[in-house]
């Protein structure tokens, strides 16, 4: 149980162009998804937590008209690059918490964008 | 603020041999304490978590951690590591899950 999946594993997208990153929690409901990035041998980095029904809270430095979050549903937060750059190529994660284990959070495997 | 630290970048252990993966944390109460895995290319798998009671606590995949307050320390061990434990390691402290800061990671090389 406790399975979240990411799509795509893999995107090139041109400069200039938006790419969607669907984050879905297949066996259970999340009430809370986090998208976070994480750069080359680095840490991951929180970007925004999303609750299902409300606006993203994004921290502090993240451009919230670059990257939307929409999380419409228990299950599906989606991510949004917009007017993608190459310094948006990162690999991006999502994380969701779940209504039974609030103080726990799965992880999805990834998303790889490259610009180009 | 809270921040973790992790100050082994890279380990390598022989395949057999003992691991202790350090994290030293920073926070101003009682902390919610992870540790989580990473293969290449891949999202992260909880290994483990501590949030108060028991303060050795016991994971997945032979893993164990011990909170030592007077430290603030949360270490990871494993007593014989296997070829598949190869990875990324990250330690986070936070909150609640969602608001955890992670470690810069630790990467665990594993000889044959």
């Amino acid at each position: 149980g406790a399975v979240v999946s990411q799509h795509p594993s893999r995107v090139i997208c041109k400069s200039g162009t938006s790419v969607k990153i669907e984050c879905r929690s297949l066996d259970f409901q999340a009430t809370t998804m986090f998208w976070y990035r994480q750069f080359p041998k680095q840490s991951l980095m929180l970007m925004a937590t999303s609750n299902e029904g409300s606006k993203a809270t994004y921290e502090q430095g993240v451009e919230k008209d670059k990257f939307l979050i929409n999380h419409a549903s228990l299950t599906l937060s989606t991510l949004t690059v917009t007017s993608a750059h190459p310094e948006d190529s990162s690999f991006y994660i999502c994380s969701a918490e779940g209504l039974a284990a609030p103080y726990e959070q799965y992880f999805g495997p990834g998303t790889r964008l490259t610009v180009t | 603020a809270q921040s973790v630290t992790q100050p082994d970048i890279h380990i390598t252990v022989s395949e057999g041999a003992s691991l202790e993966l350090r994290c030293n944390y920073s926070y101003g109460a009682t902390p919610y304490l992870f540790w989580y895995v990473q293969s290449p290319g891949q999202g992260l798998q909880l290994l483990l978590k501590y949030f108060s009671g028991d303060t050795l606590v016991q994971g997945i995949k032979g893993f164990e951690a011990e909170f030592k307050r007077s430290q603030s320390s949360f270490n990871l061990r494993k007593p014989s590591v296997h070829w598949s434990d190869a990875a990324e390691y990250f330690c986070a402290v936070g909150a609640y899950a969602g608001k955890s800061t992670f470690g810069d990671g630790t990467t665990l090389t594993v000889k044959p």
